[in-house]
């Protein structure tokens, strides 16, 4: 019973291309993040989701992309990619709404690396 | 900058010996929440502290909050080779309707049996 699943786990791929990373939830949550942790394990926020309306972009390059098409769904678009992405991507959900006392649920992650 | 800065960065204790580890942050917070993350996995909930709250118990977890200082710690009692992880503060701002979690560096705990 996965709450919060990611696809793929691992990718691979040359500078300059295009991938996609795809996020599912099954939780029932209304509100769907996307964070990006470096080499340093430092965790940061990249976009936030509400019922499939961007509530949050943290001054992300706009080679990515996120798309909700609907709220148990958040997938990220990363165009021209560049070494400088190369992470770990975790995805994750919460209840959302009006309480500031959600916990958030994590996916596995998936983690980037670009050549 | 970073929101939350966690201390030690690394800590390697023996099994069943305490491990505490704290975090400082720089800005006013609705509440503020400790994640684990094992190896090569996902962050895992532990557990939250609202502003207003001092301590907080979780079975052999204890977390304080001094929100004069900015800090928070966290306790672990009677460690096991299964607390092996890094273990993240998150303040939560709430703004606008929504939290966002702000995570600082983490801090790697070691148990050994």
């Amino acid at each position: 019973d996965t709450a919060v699943s990611q696809t793929p786990k691992y990718l691979v791929t040359q500078m300059g291309n295009d991938k996609s990373i795809k996020c599912e939830q099954n939780l029932g949550h209304d509100t769907m993040y996307w964070y990006k942790q470096d080499s340093k394990k430092f965790l940061k926020i990249m976009f936030s989701y509400n019922n499939k309306e961007l509530i949050i972009n943290e001054t992300v390059p706009n080679r990515f992309s996120p798309k909700s098409p609907d709220k148990a769904h958040l997938n990220l678009h990363i165009n021209s990619l560049e070494l400088g992405d190369s992470a770990v991507y975790f995805c994750a959900s919460s209840q959302g709404g009006t309480s500031p006392y959600n916990e958030q649920f994590f996916g596995p992650g998936t983690r980037l690396t670009v050549l | 900058s970073q929101q939350g800065e966690e201390d030690p960065q690394a800590l390697s204790i023996q099994e069943g010996e305490n491990a505490t580890m704290n975090c400082s942050y720089k800005t006013s917070i609705n509440n503020l929440q400790w994640y684990r993350q094992n190896s090569g996995r996902g962050l895992v909930h532990l557990i939250l502290i609202r502003s207003n709250e001092r301590e907080k118990h979780s079975g052999r977890l204890r977390v304080t909050l001094d929100t004069s200082k900015k800090s928070s710690s966290l306790l672990i009692t009677a460690s096991r080779a299964a607390d092996t992880a890094s273990y993240f503060c998150a303040t939560a701002l709430f703004s606008g309707g929504y939290n966002k979690l702000i995570f600082g560096a983490g801090t790697r705990l070691a148990v050994h049996p």
